[in-house]
This record gives structure tokens, C-alpha cells and sequence, in this order.
């Protein structure tokens, strides 16, 4: 069974500070995707990363993709209010997503 | 474009009811895939239905079950409703190529009383 494990679980930090969350599975994805769900809402699609060691940036959020492609992390800069809801990877197989568990974000004003 | 819908939105039963979950994709995506969300368990993979024909499923027991329509839509049925059955069931569309984007809908939570 392949496995996805998002850290931290909840992370509750002040308008302006930096913070990363990881994302470790136990074997090797097609691909890694990031979705951020706020309350009331399905999942929305952030990034997806393919290749090992790829890096992309989306504003102030920036995704890596381990070399090995079983690891991923999401560093936001300058975290503001509008940032606060659940992050989750997923792992592309076969005809379906393997999700982590999530990290919920609240970055208080 | 219209995104993914899902009907109905909230939904209460009793223990040992079924019930059935709608969820129409966006158009021109011929693949939809249901996901059952728990605070405890997250997000996990039920099944995925394209063009008519399941191609996927989850480590779900039998009283979870789907179907789709030439229309692309599908439904969801779960039979004999359990306590911990309760949760946001999430449809999401895509056009069926392995590891490309799914568009999630907004759920419908079903809370079993």
C-alpha cells in the first residue's frame, strides 16, 4: 500500500512568518500534486511536480520535488490570512490520487 | 465552463438507510472519481468510473458502490448505512489520462445518525 505523510499536522502561526510543510510516501509516484481545501469546499489544485529535484514557484508559495520523487515540500513566504485551510499532497497512480492526511493553516492576522 | 457539481449537498439519514449521491463532471471530462473524507482517515479513493466502466476501486466494502451514465454523470450509492459512514463524499472530473488534473466538486456531507 503506498503511503503519503504530511508534517505537520496543524501549524497555527502569525500573519508574516515563513513555514514549510513536508510530504514523505514510502515509494515512487508518477507525479505529486498539492491541493489546498478550505471549509465547505472541495480540493483545488495548487502544482504539480514530475520530475525529481523540480522546483516551481507560485507567488509566494514554492514546491520541491525530491530527487528520489518519493518526498515533496511546500515553503510559503510571508504567510497572510488568506492562506489559512488544509494543504494536502496526492500521489498520481493508476486511475486515482493517494492523499496524505493534510496539514491544517491558520496564520492568524 | 461550469464546474463540478454535486447533488445533494447535505444529507442526514438513520443507521441501516441507503443512499445515493449525484455528481454531474464538467463537460467533455469523461472520468469521475469519488472520494470518501473523514477527519480521522483524510481523503481515500472509493472508485473511478470512465466511459461506463469502473477502472479503479478502493479498499471499500461492497456496500459502497457507483455507476455512470453515457452522460458522464455518476452516481454513488452506499447500502445499510453505518454510523461511520459519516463524512464529505467529493466527486472529482477529469479527462482520464493517468496522473493529470482532477477537478474536485464541493461534496456532499452525509451525516448518519
Amino acid at each position: 500500500t503506498q503511503l503519503l505523510e504530511q508534517s505537520p499536522q496543524f501549524l497555527s502561526i502569525q500573519e508574516g512568518e515563513n513555514l514549510t510543510v513536508y510530504c514523505n510516501s514510502s515509494s515512487v509516484f508518477s507525479s505529486l500534486q498539492w491541493y489546498r481545501q478550505e471549509p465547505g469546499e472541495g480540493p483545488v489544485l495548487l502544482v504539480t511536480v514530475v520530475t525529481g529535484g523540480e522546483v516551481k514557484k507560485l507567488k509566494r508559495l514554492t514546491f520541491q520535488f525530491g530527487d528520489a520523487r518519493k518526498d515533496s515540500s511546500l515553503h510559503i513566504t510571508a504567510a497572510q490570512p488568506g492562506d489559512t485551510g488544509l494543504y494536502l499532497c496526492a500521489g498520481a497512480g493508476s486511475y486515482q490520487l493517494t492523499f496524505g492526511k493534510g496539514t491544517k493553516l491558520s496564520v492568524i492576522p | 465552463k461550469a464546474g463540478v457539481t454535486q447533488t445533494p449537498r447535505y444529507l442526514i439519514k438513520t443507521r441501516g438507510q441507503q443512499v445515493t449521491l449525484s455528481c454531474s463532471p464538467i463537460s467533455g471530462h469523461r472520468s469521475v472519481s469519488w472520494y470518501q473524507q473523514t477527519p480521522g482517515q483524510g481523503l481515500q479513493f472509493l472508485f473511478e468510473y470512465f466511459s461506463e466502466t469502473q477502472r479503479n476501486k478502493g479498499n471499500f466494502p461492497g456496500r459502497f458502490s457507483g455507476r455512470q451514465f453515457s452522460n458522464s454523470r455518476s452516481e454513488m450509492n452506499v447500502s445499510t448505512l453505518e454510523l461511520g459512514d459519516s463524512a464529505l463524499y467529493l466527486c472529482a472530473s477529469s479527462l482520464g489520462v493517468p496522473g493529470e488534473t482532477q477537478y474536485f466538486g464541493p461534496g456532499t456531507r452525509l451525516l448518519v445518525l
